[in-house]
């Protein structure tokens, strides 16, 4: 099972941009590898972003796009908001399973 | 309106075992893979595997074999998971969450709220 590696903890000044990133030990991270990104805010259940790599769901704020991003899966946010300070997950099909990064902690300042 | 409802909290000693469920509604419970995911206290996301309720097919990763088993009941939309010889380490909110079986895009869409489950002497 491959190891998924995020970066642990990211700050970001409101209304500014940054972006993401979920690599995989095995290789680059491909469209073949379904990345889906997954935001969690304190005591809540995680909430679904993006799926296959760059597909938003219905309800996703149009600032948040998925791309892959030199050999790695990447989530950029575009004018951050207060609100978007939460853990961000990412989670891609490799060797027939599914496994999740350690996930990254977003902090608004 | 998609709704994945899981049932209510567990303690349980080390070395017991215990079930979690989850009752869909509000869409054909077997258009869709469910998936097991937990969260140990403060720390990350953990794929335990998922169940086809078509077919009761089942995906997990190799840490689990052996001690966890999923099944479904198709009649009641429910998907449960069993953990057994538990741990400590255990010690999770467990949820569940779908994901479209003949979605090419496999998408994680819809969670359940979570169950705590305490593994406690």
């Amino acid at each position: 099972q491959t190891v998924v590696t995020q970066e642990p903890s990211v700050t970001v000044s409101p209304g500014g941009t940054v972006t993401l990133t979920c690599a995989s030990a095995t290789g680059a991270v491909t469209s073949s590898y379904y990345v889906n990104w997954f935001q969690q805010k304190p005591g809540q259940a995680p909430r679904a972003l993006i799926y296959s790599t760059i597909n938003k769901q219905s309800w996703t704020p149009a600032r948040f796009s998925g791309s892959l991003l030199g050999g790695k899966a990447a989530l950029t946010l575009s004018g951050v908001q207060p609100e978007d300070e939460a853990d961000y997950y990412c989670l891609l099909f490799s060797g027939g399973v599914w496994v999740f990064g350690g996930g990254t902690k977003l902090t608004v300042l | 309106q998609v709704q994945v409802v899981q049932s209510e909290a567990e303690v349980k000693k080390p070395g017991a075992s215990v079930q979690v469920s989850c009752k869909a509604s509000g869409y054909t419970f077997t258009d869709y893979f469910m998936h097991w995911v937990r969260q140990a206290p403060g720390q990350g996301l953990e794929w335990m595997g998922c169940i086809n309720p078509k077919n009761g097919d089942i995906n997990y990763p190799q840490k689990f074999h052996g001690r966890v088993t999923m099944t479904r009941d198709t009649s009641i939309s429910t998907a449960y998971m069993d953990l057994s010889r538990l741990r400590s380490d255990d010690t999770a909110i467990y949820y569940c969450v779908r994901e479209g079986l003949s979605d090419p895009n496999r998408n994680f869409d819809d969670w359940g709220q979570g169950i705590l489950v305490t593994v406690s002497p």
